[in-house]
């Protein structure tokens, strides 16, 4: 499966909101609700940050927000914070049981 | 709390095997499947393999598929990721992931990572 599609870097002011667009497939993104996305500080492990394109797990703050149309899912940060700068990655059920990631997003507070 | 810890990484010889393990605590872990990410330095995340609860069924990447095992001891609470014909391609932090309870497709705890080099 080819990776999902991510831009490389988003940037925000503090307090602002960004979004981070996913795009794959008919087969992957487009086919199945089963979109995740997971933070990544540098050298540090990845953290689950959203599940089933919309939902947060437990301890993940309300200023992250997810939703998908078509082929695309998409990631909002709102009221952007210091510690929100990190990379973001996206990754969706691919079918066949498999799971493809996206190749990720460095996104930079102002 | 939950915690995943990967072991087993360090440098290889391209064409030998190294075999990875994951403990894991805090959770049952008897009725968790567990997946393999890695990723390589500076790159993305890439899925690796999965295996489920009781280890009965496993899942890869075709990039890994016939060179890679996962495996399982529920009296170890241990994962395994064994790993043959190694090339540079393979050089990566191997990450182990618990499986969410809401979709076998998401990951809710990370282990740290451990860092396979292939390199002569």
């Amino acid at each position: 499966q080819s990776a999902l599609t991510q831009p490389p870097s988003v940037s925000g002011s503090l307090g602002q909101s960004v979004t981070i667009s996913c795009t794959g497939t008919s087969s992957d993104v487009g086919r199945y609700n089963s979109v995740s996305w997971y933070q990544q500080h540098p050298g540090k492990a990845p953290r689950f940050m959203i599940y089933d394109v919309n939902n947060r797990p437990s301890g993940v703050p309300d200023r992250f927000s997810g939703s998908k149309s078509g082929n695309t899912a998409s990631l909002t940060v709102s009221g952007l914070q210091a510690e929100d700068e990190a990379d973001y990655y996206c990754s969706s059920y691919a079918g066949s049981i498999s799971v493809v990631f996206g190749g990720g997003t460095r996104l930079t507070v102002l | 709390q939950v915690q995943l810890v990967e072991s087993g990484g360090g440098v290889v010889q391209p064409g030998r095997s190294l075999g990875l393990s994951c403990a894991a605590s805090g959770f049952i872990f008897r009725t968790s499947g567990v997946h393999w990410v890695r990723q390589a330095p500076g790159k993305a995340l890439e899925w690796v393999a999965a295996i489920s609860y009781d280890g009965s069924t496993t899942y890869y990447a075709d990039s890994v598929k016939g060179r890679v095992t996962i495996s399982r001891d529920n009296s170890k609470n241990t994962v395994f990721l064994q790993m043959n014909n190694l090339s540079a391609e393979d050089t990566a932090v191997y990450y182990c992931a618990k499986q969410a309870e809401v979709g076998w497709s998401h990951l809710d705890h990370w282990g740290q990572g451990t860092l396979v080099t292939v390199s002569s």
